[in-house]
């Protein structure tokens, strides 16, 4: 069983366009992040969630908004999309606020 | 704000021989250290932790040591195999800001 599940792995899409990546987690955990890892590889922490309350709102455009329906999911949608959103974007679990963080697959996104 | 930085950016090694990978951190009240090793292509997959109440923890091949004075943690692998071969991220955070902050990666490849 996939501990943070990821959907979909990869995303094509035209400049522009509104698109959302989905995440799962199965472990019980009470916090969900999202990252940002450019070409460089430079892993950036986005967005965070506690108990379905957002914790952690970084310098990130407002094209981006996080939604967490429950504790289980958090899901990332974008809005106007750019070229200079091409990028891998990794959401990860862990049971609580500064404990051990998990991540899922990730969603590599490429704009055209 | 937190930073943290990386060194060395690429290590190469034989195989059999040692690696350290070195961070520093900037915020004192940093107190959790995790590392995370990537391979090509796959999610950062969690390896070591150190809290900020302990100097030292080993498993096996990797150790991880912490000197709060100086604010540097460093990685050590020993017998390396080629299995080892990825990019390493070293990260920080604290109570304070919940924030996990990465160091920009070190990619060791060992030969054979």
């Amino acid at each position: 069983d996939t501990a943070v599940s990821q959907t979909p792995k990869y995303l094509v899409t035209q400049m522009g366009n509104d698109k959302s990546i989905k995440c799962e987690q199965n472990l019980g955990h009470d916090t969900m992040y999202w990252y940002k890892q450019d070409s460089k590889k430079f892993l950036k922490i986005m967005f965070s969630y506690n108990n379905k309350e957002l914790i952690i709102n970084e310098t990130v455009p407002n094209r981006f908004s996080p939604k967490s329906p429950d504790k289980a999911h958090l899901n990332l949608h974008i809005n106007s999309l750019e070229l200079g959103d091409s990028a891998v974007y990794f959401c990860a679990s862990s049971l609580d606020r500064n404990q051990p963080q998990h991540f899922g697959d990730g969603t590599r996104l490429s704009i055209l | 704000g937190e930073n943290v930085e990386q060194h060395p950016s690429t290590l190469s090694v034989q195989e059999g021989d040692s690696a350290v990978i070195k961070c520093t951190y900037s915020d004192s009240a940093s107190n959790y250290f995790p590392w995370y090793k990537q391979e090509l292509g796959k999610r950062p997959q969690l390896i070591i932790d150190i809290r900020s109440n302990v100097g030292e923890k080993k498993d096996q091949r990797i150790a991880v040591t912490l000197n709060k004075t100086a604010k540097h943690f460093s990685l050590h692998i020993t017998e390396t195999q080629p299995e080892d071969s990825a990019v390493y991220f070293c990260a920080a955070t604290s109570y304070n800001t919940d924030k996990l902050i990465f160091g920009t990666g070190t990619r060791l490849q060992v030969f054979p």
